[in-house]
């Protein structure tokens, strides 16, 4: 059974632009969550969807958005990009949203912002 | 700020001894979990334990749940090179978002 999946792996942009990063679910499982790793911060909370919908939402601006489709895969969008916008970020995807169940990480998209 | 929060920060052992990290929280919780990650890629998920349980076993790792001290312990025995990575605790106070912890850099030296 395949993981999930994340692209790009690696993307650079520059300071203004915007970044789309990708993420494809376990099959079966319909949330997906988003996460900011940045150096010397930790994993933060980003977006979390439910079928279709967004259910929860970090405490970050609204230049990061995202969606999620009908297949439930999910793509999270930063807009003006900034230099500290720098970080691993990483999806994950459950079967169930809300309490109680497990979330299943996909390997990331490295953002690095010039 | 973190919900849960891991100590040591970093641990460096040798193989073959135990390596024990701790996670304390501050509200309360559905259920606590343990991932690992590898320099910087996914994480792994290694172990859920739900608020009414007090320990569970997999393998090599033993958790306990301590509610009471809103705290968390991951033991694993008998630690191998490749048990070397980052160890998070994660909590999930708030429907459907986890809190991860700051972590537990861990060095399994062979």
């Amino acid at each position: 059974e395949a993981g999930v999946t994340q692209s790009p792996t690696h993307l650079i942009k520059t300071r203004g632009q915007q970044a789309t990063l990708r993420c494809s679910p376990i099959s079966g499982h319909t949330s997906v969550y988003w996460y900011q790793q940045a150096l010397g911060l930790g994993l933060q909370f980003l977006l979390w969807y439910d079928e279709g919908e967004e259910r929860n939402r970090g405490n970050f601006p609204p230049r990061f958005s995202g969606r999620q489709f009908p297949n439930y895969s999910s793509e999270l969008n930063v807009n003006a990009l900034e230099l500290e916008d720098s970080a691993l970020y990483l999806c994950a995807s459950s079967f169930v949203g809300g309490r109680g169940t497990e979330a299943f990480f996909g390997q990331g998209t490295r953002l690095t912002v010039v | 700020s973190q919900q849960g929060e891991e100590d040591p920060q970093a641990l460096s052992i040798q193989e073959g001894e135990n390596a024990t990290m701790n996670c304390s929280y501050k509200t309360s919780i559905n259920n606590l979990q343990w991932y690992r990650q590898n320099s910087g890629r996914g994480l792994v998920h290694l172990i859920l334990i739900r608020s009414n349980e007090r320990e569970k076993h997999s393998g090599r790792l033993r958790v306990t749940l301590d509610t009471s001290k809103k705290s968390s312990s991951l033991l694993i025995t008998a630690s191998r090179a490749a048990d070397t990575a980052s160890y998070f605790c994660a909590t999930d106070p708030d429907g459907g978002k986890l809190i991860f912890g700051q972590g537990t850099e861990l060095s399994v030296k062979p």
